[in-house]
């Protein structure tokens, strides 16, 4: 089955700590994202890559990092410098093309919180 | 005012009820518009895009008015399934070319027996 897989479910950052998070699509889409969700809050991006080897910053980048080696896969580092990690975080991939007319789709997330 | 806008709610309705939500958006050039529903603690998952001539799928109809703004969702028999929370997406164009989703905070409903 074709999808977008997340791991891991759940993940616990000590004070410090750098943790990278796991998005992996086999939809052959060429566009990933990542969001974080806080309660009460919207959906708010971090990071966007349209094609591999070339992303860009959302509106919240600071304190992430990413990488885009491979087109089947995007993975968030929260470092450090992130001073409020705790969040439902969401990569979700789409196709890309300038109609403007392709929805993305989600992985199950990763919650991540601090120890 | 948010470029983005729903009525959080919650709609609380029967089973069966008619139950309809709109979301409004401030950028005219606006040119693709989705919902989604998520789940408590779950991915949000594509529900249906919104065509300019309307659309509707099975129990569920969505609309575009461009003139005033905003897209709506209908539903129609309510099922205790349909219980979630409804999100409003628009994309457009940013001032870099680049395309940029807008999300709504999203419009709660619950279904009772």
């Amino acid at each position: 089955d074709g999808g977008i897989t997340q791991s891991p479910k759940y993940l616990f950052r000590k004070e410090g700590q750098n943790v990278t998070l796991s998005c992996e699509q086999n939809l052959n889409h060429d566009a990933m994202y990542w969001y974080r969700q806080d309660p009460g809050q919207g959906l708010r991006l971090i990071y966007y890559s349209q094609i591999v080897n070339d992303f860009q910053k959302g509106d919240i980048a600071e304190g992430y990092s990413v990488s885009r080696e491979k087109k089947e896969s995007f993975p968030l580092t929260v470092t450090s410098a992130q001073k409020n990690p705790t969040a439902f975080y969401l990569c979700a991939s789409s196709t890309y093309s300038n109609t403007l007319n392709q929805p993305q789709h989600f992985g199950d997330g990763t919650r991540l919180s601090i120890l | 005012r948010k470029e983005v806008e729903q009525d959080p709610g919650p709609f609380n309705v029967p089973e069966g009820a008619t139950v309809a939500f709109n979301c409004t958006y401030s950028n005219s050039a606006s040119q693709s518009f989705f919902w989604y529903r998520q789940d408590c603690r779950k991915e949000p998952k594509l529900l249906m895009s919104v065509y300019s001539s309307g659309n509707e799928d099975g129990r569920f109809t969505a609309q575009l008015n461009r003139a005033s703004q905003y897209i709506s969702l209908l539903i129609r028999d309510s099922k205790l399934s349909d219980s979630a929370t409804y999100l409003c997406v628009v994309t457009a164009f940013n001032a870099g070319n680049n395309r940029k989703l807008i999300w709504g905070l999203g419009t709660s409903l619950a279904v009772n027996p």
